[in-house]
């Protein structure tokens, strides 16, 4: 399965915005880009997925690149409860998902 | 009813114990997935049901055995295990496995930590 890669940490005042960033240069056509987060002893929670186009919902904003190398996951407006790993996954035809190493996001009040 | 429900939540065992792990979803989903995670890891899949057929076995050794009876539940038995199989036990559930499976999004269910004494 295609790779991603995210920086290990983050930090963001709360109320400001955060821009999470995804590289995956290895992606293919048919490739999905998923985001999933995981508040701390919870299961992974779906964020938002997309494959060519910028997607929006009322968690949060994907943005692609247009060679699809890179996405960045956009919380408008960090809350303490936004605190939690953030995933960037490649999910492909086949039925599965193989989550990377995630990005831990602090939030400071 | 929009949830994965797991059972039980804390389960505590010996290495020649016996026990099982269950897994329930109404959605309508027809894959339902097994992972494994460690402190501090990401999930690891283990197993993938789709249409209550084992579809993706990722090299799980035999102590650890799915079971999917019907559409709704999922089961890991598990026999003779390990001190280092202590870990969160989740179960996810997606809508069709089918040639959409890319753009299908999981629902997990809140886990079911296991320690193994």
């Amino acid at each position: 399965d295609a790779k991603t890669t995210q920086p290990n940490s983050m930090e963001s005042n709360e109320e400001e915005p955060v821009h999470l960033p995804c590289n995956h240069s290895t992606i293919s056509g048919t490739d999905y880009i998923h985001w999933y987060r995981q508040l701390p002893s919870q299961g992974p929670e779906y964020v938002i997925h997309g494959l060519t186009s910028n997607v929006n919902n009322r968690m949060a904003s994907l943005a692609i690149a247009e060679d699809r190398k890179s996405s960045t996951l956009i919380l408008h407006r960090a809350t303490l409860r936004d605190a939690a790993v953030y995933y960037c996954i490649l999910r492909t035809g086949a039925n599965n998902l193989f989550f990377g190493t995630g990005t831990r996001l602090t939030v400071i009040p | 009813d929009t949830e994965v429900t797991q059972t039980p939540k804390h389960l505590v065992m010996g290495m020649t114990n016996k026990k099982s792990l269950k897994c329930e979803q109404h959605m309508g989903h027809r894959a339902m997935y097994w992972y494994k995670q460690k402190a501090k890891k990401p999930p690891e899949l283990m197993f993938v049901y789709s249409y209550e057929k084992l579809s993706i076995n990722e090299s799980v050794p035999s102590r650890f055995s799915p079971e999917c009876p019907n559409s709704s539940l999922l089961n890991l038995h598990l026999h003779a295990l390990q001190p280092e199989d202590s870990a969160l036990y989740l179960c996810a559930s997606s809508q069709d496995p089918g040639a959409a499976a890319g753009a299908n999004v999981l629902t997990f269910g809140a886990g079911s930590r296991l320690t193994v004494l």
